[in-house]
Formats: C-alpha cells, structure tokens, sequence
C-alpha cells in the first residue's frame, strides 16, 4: 500500500484567511487529484493534476504536483465558510501485484468560521 | 446526468447478520469502486469492478464480496457482520478500469449493534 500524508489532520480558520494544505509520499503517482467530501456526502473530485511541477487554479484553489510527483498541495485564498470540509488527496500509483490501483490520502477536515 | 446513487442510505444490523448494498453508476460508466470510510482507517479501497470481472481487491477479508451486473450496477455483501464493521461505504463509478477519476454516491451508513 503506497502511504499518503495529509497535513495538517484539522484546520480551522476564519473567513478571509489563506490556508495551504500538504499531501506527501516516498512513492511516485501517475497523477494526483483532490476530493472535497461534505458531512453525509461522498467525496467530490476537484482537480487531477498529471505533470511533475504542474499548478492548477480552480477559482479561489490552487492545486500544485510537486516536481517528483510525490508530492502536492492545496492553497485556497480567502477561505469562505463554503469551503468547510474534509478535503482528501488521491495518488494514482501501482500495486505490489502490479496492478493500478487509487490511494487515498489521511484527509485534512477544514473549518472556516464566518 | 444523474449521479451515483446507493441504496438503502442507512442500515442497522447486528452482529453476526449479513447485509447487502446496491450502487447504481452514472450512464455510460463502467467501473465501478467500493471504499470503507472510517474515522480511524480513513478511506479504503474494497475492490473495484468493470464489465462484471472483479479487477482490483483490497485488504479485506473474505466476508465482504461484490458483484457487478451486465448494467454496470453493483452490489457489495458481507457476511458475519462485525462492530468493526461499522462505516460509511462508498460506491465510485468511473467511464473505464484505466480512469481514476473518480465520481462517488452518497454512501450507505452501516451501523453494526
């Protein structure tokens, strides 16, 4: 199982503060993509991001794949309560078997105080 | 386009009882992916079906299994059920076994007395 660490766990901040949040491994993905996931929902994908050093803006988002492919992070500007959740990094990446396979990070649960 | 939708939403049951789970995919969607999402695991992949062929299996026991129908629809069962067994399953769908981007359902909520 190729491990995936999100940091920080919890994060809570008022509205109109900046944020970064970190997805790293020791394993090279293909590709990388963050999910936001609401309380009693399943997790909406966000972004894929493919190329090593690649920046993606997605409105007030912005997702980067590190240079390696290792790693990524999350920076949202001007955080709005609408942007409360458990946000999940998912690294696509091969199985002992050979197989591809999904792998889902530890998550980052995100509170943003009006 | 509708989305993925799992049925029942919520379910109770006792130890030692089994339960099924039904996962309808979004139209043209042939893959389809079951997850464990815990407070303490976190999200874990369960196993992963395209055109009725199981592809992929997590570290899971024998006593949970699935099935896919000829309508990409899926079903997942386990048996003997556990208090550990106690989470919210997911169902992913995707357009083809090489596609990991992922579009997920609501969930069933498990609760295992």
């Amino acid at each position: 199982t190729q491990l995936l660490e999100q940091s920080p766990q919890f994060l809570s901040i008022q509205e109109g503060e900046n944020l970064t949040v970190y997805c790293n491994s020791s394993s090279v993905f293909s590709s990388l993509q963050w999910y936001r996931q609401e309380p009693g929902e399943g997790p909406v994908l966000l972004v894929t991001v493919v190329t090593g050093g690649e920046v993606k803006k997605l409105k007030r988002l912005t997702f980067q794949f590190g240079d390696a492919r290792k790693d990524s992070s999350l920076h949202i500007t001007a955080a709005q309560p609408g942007d409360t959740g458990l946000y999940l990094c998912a690294g696509e990446g091969r199985e002992q078997t050979g197989a591809n396979n999904l792998f889902f990070g530890t998550g980052t649960r995100l509170t943003v105080i009006p | 386009k509708a989305g993925v939708t799992q049925t029942p939403r919520y379910l109770i049951k006792t130890r030692g009882q089994q339960v099924t789970l039904s996962c309808s995919p979004i139209s043209g969607h042939r893959s389809v992916s079951w997850y464990q999402q815990t407070p303490g695991q976190g999200l874990q992949f369960l196993f992963e079906y395209f055109s009725e062929t199981q592809r992929n299996k997590g570290n899971f026991p024998g006593r949970f299994s699935g099935r896919q129908f000829s309508n990409s629809r899926s079903e997942m069962n386990v048996s003997t059920l556990e208090l550990g067994d106690s989470a919210l399953y997911l169902c992913a769908s995707s357009l083809t076994a090489r596609n990991y981007e992922q579009y997920f359902g609501p969930g069933t909520r498990l609760t295992v007395t």
